[in-house]
């Protein structure tokens, strides 16, 4: 059970838009700190894809956007593409746990 | 460029000891600290703890609390991963990544290693 949820899997159309959700509580998320977001192609490494509630790292296309709200955190992506098929998952630090948290990952499917 | 390269894959029995280093290059090893992150075969990204590289101070999960040694040599700007009294779900891929603070463990995870194979079994 992870202290992060998100949806277990999502799907959409190339060209499509989609958003995965990461919820908390008021002792990560809801306590103000922040929420990062990373992508995972099979077989490889995390990568960062969105830190700081909102931020793009250098290279990450525009179509990957981050928001959070209250006890919760929202990845949207836009242009659907096929190279987008990952799993994704949200980090946040939790003040209960006094360290990182993850989000179970949510795997993405290109239609 | 900012790399981070792990050691080798392992197989252990139970009840012994691993130890994953992490070696960093293309930026100041000590300005910077390392997180551990685990992924179990299937399963998703597990946080292990936390090591400043700046003055060695760590913060572990909960969890492993007891088991798990983190260290760091700044002269080979090299960070490690102990784990003590392997059991088989401890059998993982076993990253390092690079996070923005020497003080503390929040922060995001901006590069990291390519992973280590450790596989527990009898």
């Amino acid at each position: 059970q992870s202290v992060l949820t998100q949806p277990p899997s999502v799907s959409g159309a190339p060209g499509q838009r989609v958003t995965i959700s990461c919820t908390g509580s008021s002792s990560n998320i809801g306590a103000g700190y922040d929420v990062h977001w990373y992508q995972q192609l099979p077989g490889t490494a995390p990568k960062l894809l969105i830190y700081g509630n909102s931020n793009r790292p250098s290279g990450v296309p525009d179509r990957f956007s981050g928001s959070k709200s209250g006890t919760s955190a929202s990845l949207a992506i836009s242009g659907l593409q096929a190279e987008d098929e990952a799993d994704y998952y949200c980090q946040s630090y939790d003040s209960s746990l006094s360290g990182s948290v993850f989000g179970g990952g949510t795997k993405l499917t290109v239609l | 460029q900012v790399q981070l390269v792990q050691s080798g894959a392992e197989v252990k029995k139970p009840g012994a000891s691993v130890k994953v280093s992490c070696k960093a290059s293309g930026y100041t090893f000590t300005s910077y600290g390392i997180s551990w992150v685990r992924q179990a075969p299937g399963q998703g990204l597990e946080w292990m703890g936390w090591i400043s590289a700046y003055n060695g101070n760590t913060n572990y999960a909960q969890k492993l609390q007891g088991r798990v040694t983190m260290t760091t040599d700044t002269s080979t700007s090299t960070a490690y991963m102990e784990l003590r009294s392997l059991r088989s779900d401890d059998t993982a891929v076993y990253y390092c990544a690079r996070v923005g603070s020497v003080v503390t463990s929040a922060g995001d995870f901006d590069y990291w290693g390519q992973g280590t194979l450790v596989t527990v079994s009898s």
